[in-house]
């Protein structure tokens, strides 16, 4: 069964430091998306991306984050500048066509900025 | 503007016996609404969805949950409990396809 995947299941960094979280999503999908989960609190919307371009975005993303889809099969987020509460799980999800309401996700990246 | 309340952060039952797991959403429009678990270091997967069609919704794994659109409610309900459910269970609700807003969880612990 098809699946979404990320990469690394788990990244260190530095405050300050530039990171970027890699996800596959699933070959046919056309919705991608990226949400984060501080630990012990909801999971929350960062951003939504389709046609190559954001299609919303929440408060949380702000011009410290993009994302990029580079090369028609990877789906990256990056964070600029670290800040020790960035430290969370992130989520990439996918969504195939516009009525399929059904959004995968993948296992998710834990972040730890010390 | 769209929310969702999860009545219970932890809810503990006997291995065999219901789950009952609290859900009310506030929408502007109809709203679609999803039930996802996440067991321990897994990513999240979904339950069942409701998108205005049947409000008696059925999942994987026996779950099902009922849309009422008079009591803003979409509970998630199972009739036995099995130790393989104990996890954390993320109620969430969309007015368009491509926010979604999770309510903070409930974690089911099923007791032996």
């Amino acid at each position: 069964e098809p699946e979404v995947t990320q990469t690394p299941s788990h990244q260190v960094t530095q405050m300050g430091q530039e990171v970027i979280l890699r996800c596959v999503p699933i070959s046919n999908h056309l919705y991608f998306y990226w949400y984060r989960q501080i630990l012990g609190q909801k999971v929350e919307f960062l951003v939504s991306f389709y046609n190559n371009e954001i299609s919303e975005k929440s408060e949380i993303f702000d011009d410290q984050f993009s994302v990029e889809r580079p090369d028609g099969s990877n789906f990256t987020l990056k964070i600029r500048s670290t800040k020790l509460e960035d430290s969370a799980m992130y989520f990439c999800a996918s969504r195939g066509p516009i009525n399929d309401y059904e959004q995968y996700f993948g296992p998710g990246t834990r972040l730890t900025v010390t | 503007a769209q929310s969702v309340t999860q009545l219970d952060s932890h809810v503990s039952v006997s291995e065999g016996t219901p789950v009952l797991l609290r859900c009310n959403y506030s929408s502007s429009y109809s709203p679609s609404l999803f039930w996802y678990v996440q067991h321990p270091n897994k990513g999240l997967q979904l339950l069942l969805k409701y998108t205005s069609a049947a409000t008696l919704v059925k999942g994987i794994n026996g779950f099902e949950a009922e849309f009422k659109k008079s009591e803003t409610s979409f509970h998630l309900t199972k009739p036995s409990a099995h130790m393989s459910d104990a996890a954390e269970y993320f109620c969430v609700v969309s007015d368009n396809l491509d926010k979604i807003i999770f309510g903070k969880g409930t974690r089911l612990h099923i007791l032996p």
